[in-house]
């Protein structure tokens, strides 16, 4: 079965501490992959995405993946972060078309910044 | 992006009636529409898949009786959770298959007093 799994559930950094999340899927088959952000009371929002290409993604507010082939790993960095990227944050994997676009989604990583 | 509009936002219903949920592509048809339902604290989990004209599908453990789906239009699908409890307050959300993603809608969040 397809399963999305992040590596840590809660991490607490302080501003300007680098940050990188990590997410590896199992999915042989062709796949579109994701990172959502969601705010404390808000709706999901989409960060960055891949479809193909340069393996390294840039996304809104600084962030950034790389996806890696080989490693079936897809993990989102950002240099300096800051308070306002207090969040939880969702990695998810997209089947490829003939699932109709099917997303499954990591458990979520809890970040918190400390100012 | 394409957008995709859930109605209502928020609902509170009394234990014990049914509340529709509905999930529109606004400028594009969506042949294929997902429901998910995500717990507090908690992560997206996908319920079902809902095809244009025929019968969705769901995942292990989804009751499908008492989460019905429809998806009548190539623009709607519809949610209607019959009997609600206090146990199925949560947020659903849905999203509607384009031609390379998948594209989400804002989500609903249902209480059941």
């Amino acid at each position: 079965a397809q399963s999305v799994s992040q590596h840590n559930h809660h991490v607490i950094l302080s501003e300007a501490a680098s940050l990188e999340l990590g997410c590896n899927y199992s999915y042989g088959g062709t796949v579109n992959l994701f990172w959502y952000v969601q705010y404390p009371g808000q709706h999901l929002q989409l960060l960055l995405k891949y479809f193909s290409g340069d393996p390294l993604v840039k996304g809104i507010k600084g962030f950034e993946a790389e996806f890696i082939k080989s490693k079936f790993s897809f993990n989102l960095r950002k240099p300096s972060v800051q308070w306002s990227d207090t969040a939880e944050y969702f990695c998810a994997v997209s089947l490829g078309n003939t699932g109709g676009f099917k997303t499954i989604f990591g458990a979520g990583t809890r970040l918190f910044v400390k100012a | 992006g394409a957008v995709v509009s859930q109605h209502p936002s928020w609902v509170i219903c009394k234990s014990g009636t049914s509340v529709k949920i509905e999930c529109r592509s606004l400028d594009f048809q969506a042949t294929t529409m997902f429901w998910y339902r995500q717990f507090p604290k908690q992560s997206l989990m996908l319920m079902a898949t809902s095809n244009e004209g025929s019968k969705a599908t769901y995942e292990q453990g989804v009751e499908k009786d008492k989460f019905l789906i429809n998806h009548a239009s190539l623009t709607l699908s519809t949610l209607t959770v019959t009997s609600a409890h206090p146990e199925d307050s949560s947020f659903y959300i849905c999203s509607a298959s384009g031609e390379a993603e998948a594209f989400f809608g804002q989500g609903t969040r249902l209480t059941v007093v």
